[in-house]
């Protein structure tokens, strides 16, 4: 079935240096893939997301591409704040609107001062 | 509009007990998931429901979990009797037919069963 796996945390930095977070699926066709944030204490929020391949989403700095050579979709900020410490989910959604999300484990980000 | 509204916020509860959480969606959307958050496993999806049906509860880790969903604005999760690995935050979430993946979560319920 469908699956997604992203790059086990925690990822610690420092403030103003650069964030990758991997996350690649499995599914077949053409899900669609998204990126939400959790803030401690609180439920996820939707980050960007993409539709289909090629695409970009993008929001608050952070981006994401959806390959579907690698079937991947890695999170990346060029300068991290301290406000951006918090878990990280890859999610796909394979049934459209129909369709509920598929999440990986989450990956927590703590960025130092 | 105020969100996904989730109560209580936390509930401790003794082993054996009956725990209900409650779920408030957002008005207009069509449907509404039940997911469990813990350290060990993640996030897992337990059941959702569209226009007020159970469409999947595949999820429900066994018969002492049961979920309803009386009318579009209201929806509940009943544990009884709850053991102490039933320990996790409950969140609910809810979205559109049309919104891909526009998911709105509650803040959800941290459920502590001692």
């Amino acid at each position: 079935g469908d699956s997604v796996t992203q790059m086990e945390g925690p990822v610690t930095l420092s403030e103003e240096a650069f964030l990758t977070i991997n996350c690649t699926y499995t599914a077949t066709g053409y899900p669609s893939l998204f990126w939400y944030v959790q803030y401690p204490g609180e439920g996820l929020q939707l980050l960007l997301k993409a539709t289909k391949a090629d695409d970009k989403g993008s929001n608050k700095g952070f981006e994401a591409t959806y390959r579907k050579e690698t079937t991947s979709f890695h999170l990346e900020k060029g300068s991290v704040q301290v406000s951006d410490s918090a878990v990280y989910f890859c999610a796909l959604n394979h049934g459209g609107s129909q369709g509920n999300l598929i999440f990986g484990k989450g990956t927590k980000l703590s960025v130092k001062p | 509009d105020a969100g996904v509204i989730q109560s209580p916020r936390h509930e401790v509860t003794e082993m054996g007990q009956e725990v209900t959480l409650r779920c408030k969606p957002i008005s207009g959307h069509d449907y509404l998931f039940w997911y469990r958050q813990t350290m060990m496993r993640g996030l897992e999806l337990l059941i959702y429901f569209n226009n007020n049906v159970p469409i999947d509860d595949s999820g429900m880790p066994e018969d002492r979990f049961s979920a309803k969903m009386p009318n579009a604005s209201f929806s509940t999760l009943k544990i009884q009797p709850s053991e102490p690995r039933d320990s996790a935050v409950y969140f609910c979430a809810s979205r559109t037919q049309g919104a891909n993946g526009g998911y709105t979560f509650g803040s959800g319920t941290r459920l502590t069963v001692v």
